[in-house]
């Protein structure tokens, strides 16, 4: 079985402040991790995916696989940042597409 | 390019009848997700279809039910609603082989 834990589900830190979006996951097999994003009144949308290792809007995310997590980080958090953020593990389901596991997500805000 | 809609926006239904959700593809999109996403959770995996063909299943009783059309459209169907059916559906469509899910704006069905 596969299951995504996000420990916070809301966080609050200042414009300016680091910040750091924790995940934890069990799965058997070797996984793909996402995080996804959605902003106030926007649709669900994907911010960053280990496999591309890129840094999207100042985040990255670093796949470990000794402590099964896959933390979203920032240095310096706008309040443009502020929305719902969402860990996603993939599975294949049945032949060779995508099904992926969501954790409950972390209520991002940043204050001014 | 059109992103991914899905009708109708809100529906309000009683216990015991049967509703019909809308999706229709990003263009160029043949493979079609299906997600129940219950207040206060992340989206859980209900379907997947993909050359009009199921294409994987989540833990969902057979009275969710869905269809993909030739034009890599889709439905979704729940018969028999009960109360915990009261949701946001999404619709989300990808390349397949491709982990970037790309999402509607969702189906609010409410059980009374």
């Amino acid at each position: 079985a596969q299951r995504v834990t996000q420990p916070e589900k809301l966080l609050s830190v200042f414009k300016g402040a680091p910040v750091e979006l924790k995940c934890n996951y069990s799965y058997s097999g070797s996984p793909e991790l996402f995080w996804y994003v959605q902003y106030s009144r926007q649709r669900l949308q994907l911010l960053l995916r280990h496999i591309s290792r890129e840094s999207i809007k100042g985040f990255t995310a670093d796949l470990n696989k000794g402590e099964t997590s896959f933390h979203l980080k920032k240095p310096f958090a706008q309040e443009e940042d502020s929305a719902m953020y969402y860990c996603a593990l993939s599975g294949l389901s049945g032949g060779s597409n995508y099904k992926l596991t969501f954790g409950k997500g972390t209520l991002l805000t940043v204050n001014p | 390019e059109t992103g991914v809609t899905q009708s109708p926006t809100h529906l309000i239904k009683t216990r015991g009848q049967q509703v019909t959700l809308r999706c229709s593809s990003q263009s160029g999109h043949n493979t079609v997700s299906w997600y129940q996403q219950a207040l206060g959770q992340g989206p859980q995996f209900i379907f997947q279809y993909y050359r009009e063909e199921e294409n994987g299943r989540g833990n969902f009783p057979p009275r969710f039910s869905g269809l993909q059309f030739p034009n890599y459209s889709s439905e979704l169907n729940v018969n028999a609603l009960e109360l915990d059916d009261s949701a946001l559906y999404l619709c989300a469509s990808n390349f397949p082989g491709h982990g970037e899910l790309f999402f509607g704006e969702g189906s609010r069905l409410t059980v009374l």
